[in-house]
């Protein structure tokens, strides 16, 4: 079955140190792949995405991810991570199939002073 | 540009009763998706819409159902209420073609069942 798992529910960094958020997908055929940040009680907003072409991936809010083929792989990464990074985070995957977008459980992001 | 408008912000139901979500999507879109948000069980694809027709569906009983208009915007109607129901029902759309893959977010509906 195709699914998307996100390690760690929880993942708490001091303000200005890396940002890792970790998301690992199965599937036969390349997906495209997504990241998505929600704050409290609102909807979610596309931080990046991959589409078949770069593997690196830059985002907004200094976000980017890397697709790793071989590990079935799609981290999030940001070098310095700010107050303001605090929120839920969602790994994504569309299947061409069917056009069905499978999320992730969330990851939620704690930024510490 | 407007982003994706959904209406009402909060809704309060009774077990039994049924609820009427309202999606408007971004112009131009012709898809669109709802997903249920409900605490601890992340976010659950319900249904997806394409130039009217229901074009997939989730692992959702038959009491969640909707439909699009020409306009494009669409509703989500859950009959016969229960408590698990309680959520946040998130509406999102696409454009047409390769568009499709990425998906635009509505803020959500946050549904409460008594």
């Amino acid at each position: 079955a195709q699914s998307v798992t996100q390690l760690g529910s929880h993942v708490s960094v001091s303000e200005g140190a890396l940002v890792l958020l970790r998301c690992n997908y199965s599937s036969s055929v390349p997906p495209y792949l997504f990241w998505y940040v929600q704050y409290p009680n609102q909807g979610l907003q596309l931080l990046l995405k991959y589409t078949s072409a770069a593997t690196l991936v830059k985002g907004i809010n200094g976000f980017e991810a890397e697709f790793k083929k071989s590990e079935t792989s799609f981290h999030l990464t940001k070098p310095s991570a700010h107050m303001s990074d605090a929120a839920e985070y969602f790994c994504a995957v569309t299947y061409t199939g069917g056009f069905k977008t499978i999320f992730g459980a969330g990851t939620r992001l704690f930024v510490k002073a | 540009e407007a982003g994706v408008t959904q209406s009402p912000t909060h809704l309060i139901k009774t077990r039994g009763q049924q609820a009427t979500l309202r999606c408007s999507p971004i112009s131009g879109h012709t898809s669109v998706y709802w997903y249920q948000q409900a605490l601890g069980l992340g976010l659950q694809f319900l249904l997806w819409y394409d130039e009217g027709e229901e074009r997939n569906r989730g692992n959702f009983p038959p009491r969640f159902s909707g439909r699009q208009f020409p306009n494009y915007s669409s509703e989500l109607n859950v009959n016969a209420l229960e408590l698990e129901d309680s959520a946040l029902y998130l509406c999102a759309s696409s454009m047409p073609g390769q568009g499709r893959y990425e998906q635009y977010f509505g803020p959500g509906t946050r549904l409460t069942v008594t």
